[in-house]
């Protein structure tokens, strides 16, 4: 079993719709967590951190819940920009970063 | 704006080539990281420095792969022989330690 689990999608919404990606993990010492985004051809880039009272930017929310070990990412009112793939992300304290392998939005006019 | 800069940004091999990959971290950053990235597989951790010293390279095939940092301005992830299935993006990353890491553009490798 991998140790961040994601759907890969796709996930294809209209303009404008909420869309939800979900993400488990399987190290209950997991510590840190994010999501990174990456468009197609591009590198991996820091999107939002995921703090466990949950946190908010502009039409991104991440929450957490550490007894399910599991977290989440909300897209308000999507963009054809916010097309991507987006990649949950957890840290075991002072150890490199583990990576999901990704979930893919498309987000259509 | 500092970034992470690798070379080559794509690269075509015969199988049997060696083919190095270099990355010049960003400037201040005491920790590099080297992922691969496949559909299959998704971003693999291969190794990683801190201070320069080797502290994982669990992630890497001992026999053909090999990453060194020969100063804190470069490291370099060399594969000899190189085989097809080793074709894939090869991203280097550097961070300080408790901060967020940043990705460098990746190595496109095809080796055929």
């Amino acid at each position: 079993r991998k140790e961040v689990e994601q759907d890969p999608g796709p996930f294809n919404v209209p303009e404008g719709a909420t869309v939800a990606f979900n993400c488990t993990y399987s190290n209950s010492a997991s510590q840190s967590f994010f999501w990174y985004r990456q468009d197609c051809r591009k590198e991996p880039k820091l999107l939002m951190s995921v703090y466990s009272s949950g946190n908010e930017d502009g039409r991104f929310t991440a929450q957490l819940n550490r007894a399910s070990q599991y977290i989440s990412l909300l897209i308000r009112d999507s963009k054809l920009s916010d097309s991507a793939t987006y990649l949950c992300v957890v840290n075991r304290g002072n150890t490199p970063l583990v990576f999901g392998k990704g979930t893919r939005l498309s987000v259509i006019a | 704006d500092a970034r992470v800069t690798q070379t080559p940004r794509d690269k075509v091999t015969e199988m049997g080539q060696e083919v190095t990959m270099r990355c010049q971290p960003i400037l201040g950053h005491n920790t590099v990281f080297w992922y691969r990235q496949t559909m299959m597989q998704g971003l693999e951790l291969l190794a990683y420095f801190r201070n320069r010293a080797p502290l994982d390279d669990s992630g890497m095939p001992k026999d053909r792969f090999s990453a060194e940092m020969p100063d804190a301005t470069l490291a370099t992830l060399k594969i000899q022989p190189s085989e097809p299935r080793d074709s894939a993006v090869y991203f280097c990353a550097s961070g300080s330690e408790g901060n967020t890491i940043y990705f460098g553009e990746g190595s496109w490798l095809t080796v055929v």
